[in-house]
């Protein structure tokens, strides 16, 4: 079952635009991941952030996590036409070890 | 370095046939994972391996199984393939097993008629 739910499912701005997506989880974690998916093909990896951070940068990227309300955020400032893609997150809270994936937020970027 | 690579980019197959999809992890990573990703849906987990052996399996059934060489690379087969099989496949590698960062290919999409 997947345990993070992104929100919102979608989103459109305008290119320039800072976007913020959402991402709840339902148990105790050890780290949080984000990535990105451009257009069907593999996913990449952005940020990582364990149970002990509560803030992580990586360029225009900018990620929170608050453990008490089991949420994460990913914000990306300054948004690109080459930012829209579907982000989502994914938790360490699944059996042995396994990656637990949200449904995905897709991002549209408009110029 | 080169990353995930993944064979075929595209396979279309019939009801009840068989479908072999192949994946080499970036070297040096031990750990292999798969995913199904229906159209415009998240990941689904299938299947992790780790030095040859499966460490934990999502809710599948068992027509879709794989295997793990020695060099690392991986193999996903399903077979008795049903409609609801087409999907994009995503196979990825880590260097640590479990919920690390997890390096991603570009996926094979299945389709099945």
């Amino acid at each position: 079952s997947q345990q993070g739910e992104e929100d919102p499912q979608a989103l459109s701005i305008q290119e320039g635009e800072n976007a913020t997506m959402n991402c709840s989880y339902k148990t105790s974690i050890n780290n949080l991941q984000w990535y990105r998916q451009n257009s069907g093909r593999g996913l990449v990896h952005l940020i990582l952030i364990r149970s002990n951070e509560r803030e992580k940068h990586s360029g225009r990227l900018r990620v929170t996590l608050d453990t008490s309300k089991k949420s994460s955020s990913l914000l990306i400032t300054a948004s690109r036409a080459a930012d829209t893609a579907s982000y989502f997150c994914a938790t360490d809270a699944g059996s042995n070890y396994q990656l637990i994936w949200g449904a995905g937020t897709k991002l549209i970027i408009k110029p | 370095e080169a990353g995930v690579t993944q064979s075929p980019t595209h396979l279309i197959k019939t009801r009840g046939q068989q479908a072999t999809l192949r994946c080499s992890p970036i070297s040096g990573h031990t750990s292999v994972y798969w995913y199904q990703q229906a159209l415009g849906l998240g990941l689904q987990f299938l299947l992790w391996y780790d030095e040859g052996e499966e460490r934990n399996r999502g809710n599948f059934p068992p027509r879709f199984s794989g295997r793990q060489f020695p060099n690392y690379s991986s193999e996903l087969n399903v077979n008795a393939l049903e409609l609801e099989d087409s999907a994009l496949y995503l196979c990825a590698s880590s260097s640590v097993g479990g919920a690390e960062t997890q390096y991603f290919g570009p996926g094979t999409r299945l389709l099945v008629l």
